[in-house]
């Protein structure tokens, strides 16, 4: 069982560069999430979907952009990346239907900005 | 709004000592869940637990406890006989009901020194 996969696991940009970075799920998961580490802030939510065709902006949803266009797939994208966007980021899944469901998580992807 | 504080930001013990992870949550909602989550320094995000809050016993899974309080609003972590392999982020996390939305506190790093 694959779970959720994210690709790539490492990137390094400059500056005004675009960039996707994919989530799989292969548990029929409705529910799928991008979230942001950064030291001392936790975990923040970017985007998130409800299910496919569905996108909706989370905490911090600024300068990136999401699609979900199949079920299992949900994508993050950054058109112009800057800086402050060196983190590291988490895709996320849940069932649906059901509040108490807890995360599945991808094993991240650490992005630099240069 | 929802809110999720781990006061402790790290916490160092030696190998067998016990240890306690607070986390101390902010909520309307008079339905809700809680978890626990583990980031090993490998990074991946590992699902602990999930408590209903209807449910206020404590459970015991292992060398680890729960205690949940709703009178004073924490949701507590013990490890007992603490291990190297314990060292990890923990982080404490909250869900209402009709949203989607996961508000994580900020993690507490645990070191365990052999």
């Amino acid at each position: 069982n694959a779970g959720v996969t994210q690709t790539p696991k490492f990137r390094v940009l400059k500056t005004g560069q675009s960039m996707t970075l994919l989530c799989a799920q292969d548990m029929n998961h409705e529910y799928m999430y991008w979230y942001r580490q950064d030291p001392g802030m936790g975990l923040r939510l970017i985007h998130y979907s409800v299910g496919e065709g569905t996108t909706a902006k989370g905490e911090v949803p600024d300068g990136y952009n999401v699609s979900r266009l199949k079920k299992q797939n949900f994508l993050l994208g950054l058109e112009s990346a800057a800086p402050s966007q060196t983190s590291v980021y988490f895709c996320a899944s849940s069932y649906g239907g059901s509040y108490n469901s807890p995360l599945h998580f991808g094993n991240g992807t650490r992005l630099t900005v240069t | 709004a929802q809110k999720v504080t781990q006061a402790q930001t790290e916490i160092s013990v030696v190998e067998k000592e016990d240890v306690t992870l607070d986390c101390v949550y902010e909520t309307r909602d008079t339905t809700y869940y809680l978890f626990w989550y583990k980031q090993p320094p490998s990074g991946e995000l590992v699902f602990l637990i999930r408590r209903n809050s209807f449910d206020e016993q404590n459970e015991i899974s292992g060398r680890y406890s729960w205690n949940f309080q709703k009178s004073t609003s924490s949701f507590n972590f013990t490890i007992t006989a603490s291990q190297v392999v314990d060292s990890a982020v923990y982080f404490c996390a909250h869900l209402g009901p009709g949203t989607y939305k996961y508000i994580f506190g900020t993690g507490t790093r645990l070191k365990v020194l052999a």
